[in-house]
């Protein structure tokens, strides 16, 4: 069994430019959940997807988007980088039945940098 | 809005102690609450999970309980090893939400 897998691992951009970072989920698994965790906090939730649409949204501005593709993997784009986008970004995937939340396992993160 | 807090931020203690790490949230309509271990620079480790219904997990020297109508759950380290050392994070989920709301951990440093 394959666990959550991200590319690329780290990540060096300038401000404006624009980002896409990418996660395969586990096998078995049809949800991934995108989180930031800047230097020193706890994660923070970006969006979820399920079923190729996006399934929750937290506090995060529309320049944060994503896809989810039909094999589950999942892609976080990122438009007119800024500064305080250097964070690690975590993708986590699970398994959603009806009515059932299920646990999240992690990636490894990417590390993005911004200048 | 649920918050989660972590008690204490930082802790250092020396190998083979026993030890406690304290987490907090506000709102106790949970569906679950999970445990991770983070390295530096890495990602997230699922320690222990307990649902709603449960009152502890245990995985070999871990124990976690959960007292939701207090709001708090405990992580407990039994006979600490220089390789625990990692920080601590404690999530929730609430009932009807897809996200896991995380404290900001607890940094734990065990000294040969």
């Amino acid at each position: 069994e394959t666990g959550v897998t991200q590319s690329p691992t780290h990540l060096i951009k300038t401000r404006g430019q624009q980002v896409t970072l990418r996660c395969s989920s586990q096998s078995g698994h049809n949800t991934v959940s995108w989180y930031q965790q800047a230097l020193g906090q706890g994660p923070q939730f970006i969006f979820q997807y399920y079923r190729e649409e996006e399934n929750g949204r937290g506090n995060f501005p529309p320049r944060f988007s994503g896809l989810q593709f039909p094999n589950y993997s999942s892609e976080l784009n990122v438009n007119a980088l800024e500064l305080d986008d250097s964070a690690l970004y975590l993708c986590a995937s699970s398994l959603t039945r009806q009515g059932t939340y299920n646990e999240q396992f992690f990636g490894p993160g990417t590390r993005l940098t911004v200048l | 809005k649920q918050e989660v807090t972590q008690i204490p931020a930082a802790l250092s203690v020396p190998e083979g102690e026993n030890l406690v790490l304290n987490c907090s949230f506000t709102d106790s309509a949970i569906y679950n609450l999970q445990w991770f271990r983070q390295d530096p620079g890495k990602g997230l480790t699922s320690l222990l999970l307990i649902q709603s219904s449960q009152r502890e997990q245990t995985s070999g020297r871990l124990n976690a309980s959960l007292d939701k109508s207090s709001g708090r759950s405990t992580l407990y380290i039994a006979a600490s090893q220089p390789g625990d050392s990692a920080t601590y994070l404690c999530a929730v989920r609430g009932t009807g939400r897809r996200a896991l709301t995380f404290g900001s951990g607890t940094r734990l440093q065990v000294q040969p």
